[in-house]
């Protein structure tokens, strides 16, 4: 799976939003973006994922480039509840015994401030 | 509101004994995952598990851990002997093959003196 890139920290304030930068420039064409993020004492929570186009759901929006190589999470309407560590995360399409597996970066710790 | 669940939620032993966690993924998936997580490695899957069997454990170290699942609603994974080294906080998580969500459980916190 291709390697991520993102900031150790951010912050935000609360009510703003929150923009989450990846760099994934090594992606391949049958590799999928996906984030994640892990609230203190939690188990990881899936966000969204994509391929090409853009996502949205009703936690977040994922951005990403036209030509892959990077990605923006979009909180619109950051809470403190949102406080946690963020993942970006790569990983392949169906198929073979790699399907499913995350492997996990170090994160973007986004700290919302009140 | 379907969940993972993980027992003990937090387990402290010693040195050399046994250690068995146990998860319940949530009913229907059938891919389970077992993470790890320390302040020094982060995040990292062991093992996991397709339709029961188990697909990859090469995260796995295979000396002293050990993962099954006996059935579909119960997955497994022991430390024999345990080490101080082990301690870390291990995640249970699901999901289904043709799906893009893994679920996490709660996590075992496991100290090991």
């Amino acid at each position: 799976d291709a390697k991520t890139t993102q900031p150790p920290s951010m912050d935000c304030a609360e009510g703003r939003a929150a923009n989450l930068p990846c760099n994934h420039s090594t992606i391949s064409g049958n590799e999928y973006v996906y984030w994640y993020r892990q609230i203190h004492s939690q188990g990881p929570q899936y966000i969204i994922h994509g391929l090409k186009n853009n996502e949205t759901n009703e936690m977040a929006s994922l951005i990403i480039t036209e030509d892959r190589k990077s990605s923006t999470l979009i909180l619109p309407h950051a809470t403190l509840r949102d406080t946690a560590v963020y993942y970006c995360i790569v990983r392949a399409r169906n198929g073979g015994t790699s399907y499913g597996k995350l492997t996990f970066g170090q994160g973007t710790i986004l700290t919302v401030h009140p | 509101d379907a969940r993972v669940t993980q027992t003990p939620r937090h387990k402290v032993t010693e040195m050399g004994q046994e250690v068995t966690m146990r998860c319940q993924p949530i009913l229907g998936h059938n891919t389970v995952f077992w993470y790890r997580q320390t302040m020094m490695q982060g995040l990292e899957l062991l093992a996991y598990f397709r339709n029961r069997a188990p697909l990859d454990d090469s995260g796995m170290p295979k000396d002293r851990f050990s993962a099954e699942m006996p059935d579909a609603t119960l997955a497994t994974l022991k430390i024999q002997p345990s080490e101080p080294r082990d301690s870390a906080v291990y995640f249970c998580a699901s999901g289904l093959v043709s799906g893009s969500e893994q679920y996490f459980g709660p996590g075992t916190r496991l100290t090991v003196t």
